[in-house]
């Protein structure tokens, strides 16, 4: 059974640009959690979309969405980019909504210059 | 406000030295506390669930339990396979996201 997979694995940006990160969840899975995970700060939540609807979303600005389609698939898009936003942005699927069983892809390492 | 303190931040064991880690949490109502394993480079991976104080869960040589404030994870004669690191994590009763320690980095040494 294919894991979660995530795509870019590895990327650098320059201040002001934007990103947009991908995640393929297991087969079935129809919840899919971003998180953002630094040195300072650990893990931090984005959000979560189940079924194509945000059912939650944690505390960061406006520049941070995503969206989920139809097949499962999520993306998350950063516009603007900052210096701060350098970290790496963990995708995690589960069966159901607000559960904390989750399944963790390997990751996407964004560096932000 | 809820919040997960883990302690210590990193432990160095010989092989077979047991120990344990301790991850104390305050939370609006518990509905799970999880124990998390990450290696470098990849996500974490789930290890444990939870649910009220005294329950207790076992795998292979590692041993979670949980009272009231906090939770241990047990690590019995530890080999070096087991380095990696261990986060703890709650979730209250109203089911919103995971709230994370910053977790404790094990390196297991022959």
């Amino acid at each position: 059974k294919a894991g979660v997979t995530q795509t870019p694995r590895y990327l650098i940006k320059t201040r002001g640009q934007q990103v947009t990160l991908s995640c393929s969840p297991i087969s079935g899975h129809r919840s899919v959690s971003w998180y953002q995970q630094t040195p300072g700060q650990g893990l931090q939540f984005l959000f979560e979309y189940f079924s194509e609807t945000q059912r939650n979303k944690g505390n960061f600005p406006g520049r941070f969405s995503g969206r989920q389609f139809s097949n499962s698939r999520s993306e998350m898009n950063v516009s603007t980019l900052e210096l701060g936003d350098s970290a790496l942005y963990l995708c995690a699927s589960s069966l159901e909504t607000s559960t904390g069983e989750l399944f963790f892809g390997e990751g996407s390492r964004l560096t932000v210059l | 406000e809820d919040q997960v303190t883990q302690s210590p931040e990193a432990l160095r064991l010989q092989e077979g030295e047991s120990s344990s880690l301790n991850c104390s949490y305050t939370v609006s109502g518990l509905r799970g506390l999880f124990w998390y394993r990450q290696d470098p480079g990849k996500g974490p991976e789930f290890l444990f669930t939870l649910y009220s104080a005294g329950e207790e869960k076992e795998k292979e040589r590692l041993k979670a339990t949980l009272t009231k404030k906090e939770s241990f994870l047990h690590i019995t004669a530890p080999k070096p396979e087991d380095s990696a690191t261990y986060l703890c994590a709650v979730q209250n009763q109203a089911g919103t996201a995971l709230i994370f320690g910053k977790g404790t980095t094990l390196s297991v040494s022959s």
